[in-house]
């Protein structure tokens, strides 16, 4: 069975940087693409940034380049989110999706607070 | 950069009725259009891409249409597990989803 096994819930003061994990099982990284997409409280959904296959880069969204890095252990089958300089506007759920351009397999989410 | 909006931002339906949320494009997406459900405190469930292929495990009931910048998903009799939010996501530049549609029950 294939799952994605995000990293617990995380606060941070304003300023910080976070980094996300998320785990793959009954699959290997390798074999997937990962993005990830956030989802601000009663809000809807953003995508933050990805891997190209084509161009075997990870490509970010204009809004999160600069402050984010997408990087993966392929040893461990662990993909990471860190998003630095950290306001208030970040507080979200973060989820890692997969499988292609279009997102067939999520995480669960992992809620980050921004607050002082 | 494509922006994807989506109408109604809320929808009133009875069960067993038939609901038709709408998603438009800034620009051609071609068929390269993903429809998602999400519940609350839930992760969002894939439902369609390709713009009409139903994903793995999805009931008929979920029908998705249109092509270049508009497109219908169309769930046709409301059961009690569908009253949820709805997205529609373009794929065919950086992925990019639309506002949402919520479906309430009437």
């Amino acid at each position: 069975q294939v799952q994605l096994v995000q990293s617990g819930a995380e606060v941070k003061k304003p300023g910080a940087s976070v980094k996300v994990s998320c785990k793959v099982s009954g699959y290997t990284l390798t074999e997937l693409s990962m993005h990830w997409v956030r989802q601000a409280p009663g809000k809807g959904l953003e995508w933050m940034g990805g891997f190209d296959p084509e161009d075997g880069e990870t490509i970010y969204a204009q809004k999160f380049q600069g402050r984010v890095t997408m990087t993966e252990d392929t040893s461990t089958d662990t993909a990471y989110m860190e998003l630095s300089s950290l306001r208030s506007e970040d507080t979200a759920v973060y989820y890692c999706a997969t499988k292609g351009w279009y997102f067939d397999l999520w995480g669960r989410g992992t809620l980050v607070t921004v607050s002082s | 950069e494509i922006v994807m909006t989506q109408s109604p931002a809320t929808l009133s339906v009875s069960p067993g009725e038939r609901a038709t949320l709408s998603c438009r494009a800034s620009q051609s997406v071609s068929s390269n259009l993903a429809w998602y459900q999400q519940k609350p405190g839930q992760a969002p469930r894939l439902l369609i891409y390709g713009a009409s292929t139903r994903a793995t495990g999805i009931p008929a009931r979920f029908s998705g249409s249109g092509s270049g910048t508009e497109f219908t998903l169309t769930i046709s009799s409301l059961q009690s597990e569908d009253f949820a939010v709805y997205y529609c996501q373009q794929y065919n530049n950086w992925p990019a989803f639309g506002g949402g549609t919520k479906v309430e029950i009437k």
